[in-house]
């Protein structure tokens, strides 16, 4: 079945530095969506992101889905602390009733 | 709009005891998601209904999971007997449409078997 997986699995970074994480599928994905969870909270939706290429910025978050459908990006540009958390991607299963699978997340510190 | 509604927020049972967890989704939603989080893990689907009807329960241990979603509206979870390696949050959430909706998650419940 399909798999996604996220690297890093962590990030520490100091406050004004930027960060990355990385999504990739073993299969072409229909459409992929990033969340994110605060410490003992639940993921909340960030974008969606649907066609080849597409770019999507929301303030200092930048997301990319790759040509080939089958990986994605978001950059943040100059963290602050409020954007500590777990950012996890997901995308539909096709052969499971298109079933979203979450990657294991990573997980950002921002330290002032 | 009222957000989904989960309770409890926390359990703690013994192992072989079992237990139900309860979600109410946002009004109109049609399609309802159960996952479950280990911690520092990202969210595992353990069963996905579309109206009252299950899309996808792949991943469910049916052998002691069970999971009901009459009327298409709220939905309960259970899990008969429990074991140790239950223990997790217990995620549910709701979406407009399907998978390509984004889903909205509810607080989830925190099952701790002992």
């Amino acid at each position: 079945g399909q798999q996604v997986m996220q690297i890093p699995q962590y990030q520490h970074v100091q406050e004004g530095e930027d960060f990355t994480t990385y999504c990739n599928s073993s299969t072409t994905l229909s459409n992929i969506q990033w969340y994110k969870q605060r410490p003992g909270g639940h993921p909340v939706f960030l974008i969606q992101l649907v066609k080849s290429g597409e770019v999507k910025k929301q303030k200092r978050l930048t997301f990319q889905f790759g040509e080939a459908k089958k990986n994605s990006s978001l950059h943040i540009t100059a963290t602050q602390t409020t954007d500590v958390g777990t950012y996890f991607c997901a995308g539909p299963e096709s052969n499971s009733g298109y079933a979203l699978n979450f990657g294991k997340g990573t997980s950002l510190l921002v330290t002032p | 709009e009222a957000g989904v509604a989960q309770s409890p927020r926390y359990k703690i049972i013994e192992k072989r005891q079992s237990v139900a967890f309860w979600c109410n989704p946002i009004s109109g939603h049609a399609t309802l998601y159960w996952y479950q989080q280990i911690l520092g893990q990202g969210p595992k689907l353990l069963i996905q209904f579309q109206n009252n009807g299950v899309v996808d329960d792949s991943q469910l241990p049916k052998d002691r999971f069970s999971a009901e979603r009459l009327k298409g509206v709220d939905s309960t979870l259970k899990i008969q007997p429990a074991k140790l390696e239950d223990s997790a949050v217990y995620l549910c959430a709701s979406s407009i449409r399907d998978s390509w909706s984004p889903l909205h998650f509810g607080n989830g419940t925190r099952l701790t078997v002992t």
